[in-house]
């Protein structure tokens, strides 16, 4: 598609329950990333995939959350017996290379997810 | 531990001034530096960037300035226009460690531009 697709654009979930969140990239794409924004707080980095290489995790919080991807195209982020902390907009993003090595990495976002745990 | 720190959360600018946005950084190995504009329910958006072998660059009202010595940067923006209003961030990259491409952000700037 032209741009970074995010779904669902709201969610509403109670306390316990698990989700998914789901990003479409940019075709051609070969590194997607996760972010979120709390309310009032800058842009949080969850987790970074880059081709075929092993995921950089290093920004997960907890172990409740993981993310998967299929190849270079759609990702899942699942976020397992929910808390009110984890409200929160998700943000997915993707980049051609994923690298800075060639230039700068720019990363061209989605509208996010907004998340709201009760 | 910020390695990207944007200290002011807010600024109110008048149509036609300049805006000054500052950033300040930590890691002296980031290679570049990036600017993104956020609207409200949107995405944020790339803006410019700046490669840390440089001191300046300009995109025609937007030019970032590199101060490396102080691991400093800042957005200029002249003259501001009341459609500039938004959030923006400050990036950084480093082309080292594990994490290659993974953009660290600051938490953002509010802009206002009154008309």
């Amino acid at each position: 598609g032209a741009g970074v697709s995010q779904s669902p654009s709201n969610k509403v979930t109670e306390k316990g329950k698990d989700v998914e969140l789901r990003c479409d990239p940019i075709s051609g794409h070969t590194a997607l990333y996760w972010y979120r924004q709390r309310l009032g707080q800058g842009l949080e980095f969850l987790i970074y995939f880059q081709g075929n290489s092993a995921p950089d995790k290093s920004g997960l919080p907890s172990d409740r959350f993981s993310a998967e991807r299929t190849g270079e195209s759609v990702s899942t982020l699942t976020i397992q017996r929910t808390q009110q902390e984890d409200s929160a907009v998700y943000l997915c993003a993707s980049s051609p290379l994923g690298t800075a090595r060639y230039g700068a990495n720019v990363l061209t976002f989605g509208a996010g997810s907004r998340l709201t745990v009760l | 531990d910020q390695q990207v720190k944007q200290n002011s959360p807010s600024l109110s600018v008048q149509e036609g001034r300049i805006s000054i946005l500052n950033c300040d950084y930590t890691n002296s190995m980031f290679d570049y530096f990036l600017w993104y504009k956020k609207y409200p329910a949107e995405g944020p958006t790339f803006l410019i960037s700046i490669s840390s072998i440089k001191d300046k660059n300009e995109d025609g009202r937007f030019t970032v300035f590199l101060n490396k010595s102080a691991k400093h940067l800042s957005l200029h923006i002249v003259p501001s226009q009341p459609g500039d209003s938004a959030v923006y961030f400050c990036a950084a990259s480093s082309n080292y460690g594990g994490s290659q491409g993974n953009l660290i952000f600051g938490k953002g700037t509010k802009l206002s531009v009154k008309p």
